[in-house]
């Protein structure tokens, strides 16, 4: 079945700077990636998704790429900010399943320090 | 609009004793999903509820956990003889039909302690 692996698991950056999280998937036939960001105590929260059938996407301060033959996609977020700071996760919908259930990664902790 | 709501909002719970989770998804939102997610894990998919077609229950850990959806609407995950490791946060999610949208949207989660 899909795996989806996620790095860094922490990440540190500063007010201003960029952050980058990278994440791999096994199943090549899978073909929608939802990025989620995740506050203590809440929900996860989409952000931002991208499809199989596009390289790149962009809202503002964050993007997220796509690369079908290496099997890997990387959130983006510029010019960070403390509200910022979250557990980040990226997920992956296996094509060949019955269900559209979601495969997560096990989530980058992000500090952005001001 | 309102998005999902769970309740409770947290529950403690005695080992042994039966726990019932409440999920109410988006209305229009044919789709509904239960994930856990343990400490220092990923979400981790536990059933999906599709319409009225029958569930994919394949993530379910054992068979001390069953979910029902009434009316294609609310769902309830039910645990029962709860055992220590099944701490964890419990999160529902619902789309729209399959072709209409893969987006899902999660609920505030249920924080489930047994003691």
């Amino acid at each position: 079945g899909e795996n989806v692996e996620q790095h860094p698991s922490t990440l540190s950056v500063q007010e201003g700077d960029s952050a980058v999280i990278k994440c791999t998937y096994s199943d090549s036939a899978s073909n929608y990636f939802p990025w989620y960001k995740q506050e203590l105590g809440k929900g996860p929260q989409l952000i931002i998704d991208i499809r199989s059938n596009v390289g790149e996407k962009k809202d503002q301060r964050i993007a997220v790429t796509l690369n079908k033959t290496a099997k890997h996609f990387s959130l983006h977020i510029t010019e960070t900010q403390p509200e910022d700071s979250a557990v980040y996760f990226c997920a992956a919908i296996p094509a060949n399943q019955a269900g559209t259930a979601l495969i997560f990664g096990k989530g980058t902790t992000l500090s952005v320090s001001s | 609009g309102a998005g999902v709501s769970q309740s409770p909002s947290n529950k403690v719970t005695e080992k042994g004793k039966d726990v019932e989770l409440r999920c109410d998804p988006i209305s229009g939102h044919t789709a509904l999903y239960w994930y856990r997610q343990s400490l220092g894990q990923g979400l981790e998919f536990l059933i999906y509820f599709q319409g009225n077609s029958a569930p994919d229950k394949s993530g379910l850990p054992s068979d001390r956990f069953s979910a029902e959806r009434t009316g294609g609407s609310v769902s309830t995950l039910t645990i029962q003889r709860t055992q220590q490791e099944d701490s964890a946060v419990y999160l529902c999610a619902s789309s729209l039909p399959p072709g209409q949208g893969a987006e899902q949207y999660f609920g505030p989660g249920t924080r489930l302690t047994v003691t």
